[in-house]
């Protein structure tokens, strides 16, 4: 049984630029969350897609969005990449309103 | 809104002691806890949940969690630390809103052990 999968493993950016990040689910569920962890603190949630759309968002800017496919893995793209945009964003994925979440190994981003 | 504070951010325990990881929640609703632990350079790891049924929840790896409800905290326990066990642990609360079930996390307490 795949658990939630991400890539790329690591990615460098300079400022200015775009990234797109990308998630696979865990077999059966259908609901994905992305989260930014920065160094040394807890993550932050960004946003949750259900069902093609966006059903939930922390407190990040529009230069923050997503998308999710109908075989439900989704895409995290950060527009206009600032310095403090370096972080593990980390993908998690569930069924529509059940309790738990299961992350993926997350994605290490580097703006320069 | 929903909160977790965890107290302290380093813990340092000798191989064989007792591990305590303190965590305190704020929540409007009656909230779903959680405990994940992250190893270096990879994804949090599910240790254990409350949700509502028993207040002492066993979970993997000989961790134990008390929900109470009183002093609202749910503090992470383990008789016994393994060298295994340092790892950066975060606490986490959901209210599974009809809107998602988003986690609010704390800051995290990383924990060393000595042999």
């Amino acid at each position: 049984d795949a658990g939630v999968t991400q890539s790329p493993t690591h990615l460098i950016k300079t400022r200015g630029q775009q990234v797109t990040l990308r998630c696979s689910p865990k077999s059966g569920h259908d609901t994905v969350s992305w989260y930014q962890q920065a160094l040394g603190q807890g993550p932050q949630f960004i946003f949750q897609y259900y069902e093609e759309e966006e059903r939930q968002r922390g407190n990040f800017p529009d230069r923050f969005s997503g998308h999710q496919f109908p075989n439900y893995s989704s895409e995290l793209n950060v527009n206009a990449l600032l310095l403090g945009d370096s972080a593990l964003y980390l993908c998690a994925s569930s069924l529509y309103l059940t309790d738990t979440q299961y992350f993926g190994p997350g994605t290490r981003l580097t703006v320069l | 809104a929903q909160s977790v504070t965890q107290l302290g951010s380093h813990v340092s325990v000798s191989e064989g002691a007792l591990v305590l990881l303190r965590c305190n929640y704020s929540s409007s609703v009656p909230p779903y806890l959680f405990w994940y632990v992250q190893y270096p350079n990879q994804g949090l790891q599910l240790l254990l949940k409350y949700t509502s049924a028993a207040t002492l929840v066993k979970g993997i790896n000989g961790f134990e969690a008390e929900f109470k409800k009183s002093e609202t905290s749910f503090h992470l326990t383990k008789p016994s630390a393994h060298m295994s066990d340092a790892a950066e642990y975060f606490c986490a609360v959901s209210d599974l809103k009809a809107a998602g079930n988003k986690l609010t996390f704390g800051g995290g307490t990383r924990v060393l052990v000595k042999p």
